[in-house]
């Protein structure tokens, strides 16, 4: 079974930083990874999908890698601001085998506090 | 749009009591959907996925069903809710582009 684990559990960090947090799988049979943020008491907003054939997807100071081989991605946020402070979320979802849906397996998530 | 609809927002509900949660999705047809619940301290535990009308799967034995009578809804139900019941629950819609989640119903039972 596919096992996800996020580092670190919990982050503070001033403003301006530029930070990383990681993500590690234990199957790499994997359809895609995606990551997500989820604000206290809210759903979750999808921020990068990257498929198993790509090595990095990049949305505005967001940038997601994968190593598919070695089992692991990494969220780099650049030039934090508190607004960018919430749960950040790593999911991967396993490789179709032959129907027509695939799980998503999440680790616990790195709670993130960006101060002014 | 991938709108994913959930009501209600909060619920708080007695040890015994039944349980209807109900999930909307816009966009196309025949979406894959799923059932997620998020507990305090824990991760985020797929209970349902159906990939069509009156199809379900359950990932965990528990005290929880699911329905889905139209292509749309999907629907999370119990009969008595117990205590362990409590938690964030979550609705959301899988394609090849990726999830899409609801806004979630959080549930606490008393």
């Amino acid at each position: 079974k596919q096992e996800v684990t996020q580092i670190p559990a919990a982050l503070s960090v001033p403003e301006g930083e530029n930070l990383v947090l990681n993500c590690s799988f234990t199957d790499s049979a994997i359809y895609n990874l995606q990551w997500f943020r989820q604000d206290p008491g809210k759903g979750l907003t999808s921020l990068l999908l990257i498929q198993s054939s790509q090595r990095e997807q990049t949305s505005g100071r967001l940038n997601a890698s994968l190593d598919k081989s070695s089992g692991r991605s990494t969220l780099y946020i650049a030039a934090s601001q508190p607004g960018d402070s919430a749960t950040y979320l790593c999911a991967v979802e396993e490789a179709d085998r032959g129907s027509t849906l695939g799980r998503l397996y999440f680790g616990r998530g790195t709670q993130l506090t960006v101060w002014p | 749009s991938q709108t994913i609809h959930q009501w209600p927002a909060t619920l708080v509900q007695p040890v015994g009591s039944p349980l209807s949660l109900e999930c909307t999705v816009e966009g196309t047809s025949n979406p894959n959907l799923y059932w997620y619940r998020q507990a305090a301290g824990r991760g985020l535990q797929l209970l349902f996925y159906s990939v069509g009308i009156g199809q379900i799967s359950s990932e965990v034995p528990q005290n929880l069903s699911a329905s889905r009578p139209q292509d749309r809804q999907f629907i999370l139900s119990s009969k008595k809710l117990l205590l362990s019941d409590s938690g964030f629950y979550l609705c959301a819609r899988g394609t090849v582009h990726g999830y899409t989640f609801g806004s979630g119903t959080r549930l606490t039972v008393v």
